[in-house]
């Protein structure tokens, strides 16, 4: 069974469209995050969240809301989509922030 | 501040041994982790060690931790074509409850 599951692997849309992406993860964990992976496969955390704190990366758009309808999940919602959004979006957990286990990644392309 | 570098690319012939280096600014850092990612793939923890360690060995893989000099390497012995990936140097800042921040990836070349 995966661990940490995103949906879908591939997201192709419009600039300007409102868009979600799912992460589940059936490890238990307390902690999940959504990471960003340029196009120079440079890696930086967006969010990291449990069910007491939401640290927000200040370098993150408002554009962007990570949404939790219970600990197994935290979904990414981005509005109004701009090219430079293109990139893959990695969702992650952790036990106590330790050891953080990836999804497979988002595949987004903004056109 | 958080900055962590690695070098881009490293190339080794099989059955060599693969030293990738990593550099890191922030002395608090808790743990440190190498991760590995292969084409279109997700990232794959490959090994963690916490600050107050040395070393730390797990198969073909050892990892080297200098605090003073904030110089972290991963070994892999007896390098295989399966080894061929992106791998990413990784410290947990806070506990990590700001997520990790990464360095930018050693892209391993294995030649026959």
């Amino acid at each position: 069974d995966t661990a940490v599951s995103q949906t879908p692997k591939y997201l192709v849309t419009q600039m300007g469209n409102d868009k979600s992406i799912k992460c589940e993860q059936n490890l238990g964990h307390d902690t999940m995050y959504w990471y960003k992976q340029d196009s120079k496969k440079f890696l930086k955390i967006m969010f990291s969240y449990n069910n007491k704190e939401l640290i927000i990366n200040e370098t993150v758009p408002n554009r962007f809301s990570p949404k939790s309808p219970d600990k197994a999940h935290l979904n990414l919602h981005i509005n109004s989509l701009e090219l430079g959004d293109s990139a893959v979006y990695f969702c992650a957990s952790s036990q106590q922030t330790h050891e953080q286990y990836f999804g497979p990644g988002t595949r987004l392309t903004v056109t | 501040g958080e900055d962590v570098e690695q070098s881009l690319f490293l190339s080794v012939r099989e059955g060599d041994s693969s030293v990738i280096n990593c550099t890191y600014t922030d002395s608090s850092s808790t743990y440190l982790y190498w991760y590995k990612q292969e084409p279109g793939a997700g990232l794959q923890l490959l090994t963690y060690i916490f600050s107050n360690m040395d070393m730390k060995q797990d198969q073909r893989l050892t990892v080297l931790l200098n605090k003073k000099d904030k110089h972290l390497s991963l070994r892999i012995a007896d390098t295989q074509t399966g080894d061929s990936a992106i791998y990413f140097c990784a410290e947990s800042i806070r506990g990590g409850a700001d997520g990790l921040t990464f360095g930018k990836g050693t892209h391993l070349i294995i030649q026959p």
